[in-house]
């Protein structure tokens, strides 16, 4: 069954510092992995996407690894904002054009 | 740009009651879908389509029935809200018949309805 684990499920940390989320994934097969920024209220947004070939992408203070071999990805937040509190989801997809959630990790930043 | 809209925002309804979640994409987006969100469960898929005409049964489907008469709209009818139908609602709409598979998924605000 293609699951994808995410954790932690929650984390604060104070503003300015760094904080790192994980996704285990046994989706397959593969296409591509996508994490999302979930503020409150409002709908998912797409903060980047990683394919088979990429290891590590950046989008701002963002930065999402892939290490396909052992289907973890993780995504590095530098210097957090308060604006950064919101909860992330990662979504992996298959090459029939499946998608697989995960829970979510909530990140609260405090000042 | 106005991408997905939803409507309504908020609504309640009384257990047997039945009303119907709008939702709307002017992306020209073949792919739509709908999911529920409940607190620490994630985003389940409701119901899906590839295209106009087309409509296929996502991971929790009973008590939903979905339409797609146009590219634009893809409404969700709940035939007789139960007060396990308490959740919030998200449209989301992708590039391509592939939908989530390949494509980004661009999300409306969301839908939340409590059934009494």
């Amino acid at each position: 069954k293609n699951q994808v684990e995410q954790s932690p499920q929650s984390l604060i940390i104070l503003e300015g510092k760094n904080c790192t989320l994980q996704c285990n994934y046994t989706v397959s097969p593969f296409s591509n992995l996508r994490w999302y920024k979930q503020d409150t209220g409002r709908g998912p947004v797409s903060l980047t996407i990683m394919t088979f070939s990429e290891n590590t992408k950046s989008n701002g203070r963002y930065t999402a690894t892939l290490d396909a071999d052992t289907k973890q990805s993780s995504l590095h937040i530098t210097a957090s904002q308060l604006s950064d509190s919101a909860s992330y989801i990662c979504v992996v997809n298959t090459n029939a054009g499946k998608s697989t959630f995960g829970d979510g990790t909530t990140l609260t930043v405090k000042p | 740009n106005a991408g997905v809209t939803q409507t309504p925002k908020f609504q309640v309804l009384k257990t047997g009651q039945s009303m119907t979640l709008q939702c709307a994409q002017d992306m020209n987006h073949e792919y739509m879908s709908w999911y529920r969100q409940d607190p620490g469960m994630g985003l389940r898929l409701i119901h899906y389509s590839v295209g106009a005409g087309i409509t296929d049964q996502g991971e929790v489907p009973n008590g939903y029935n979905v339409s797609r008469s146009t590219t634009e709209d893809f409404p969700l009818r709940l035939l007789s809200a139960a007060p396990s139908q308490t959740s919030v609602y998200f449209c989301a709409s992708s590039r391509g018949t592939s939908g989530g598979g390949t494509g980004e998924l661009f999300f409306g605000e969301g839908s939340r309805l409590t059934v009494l």
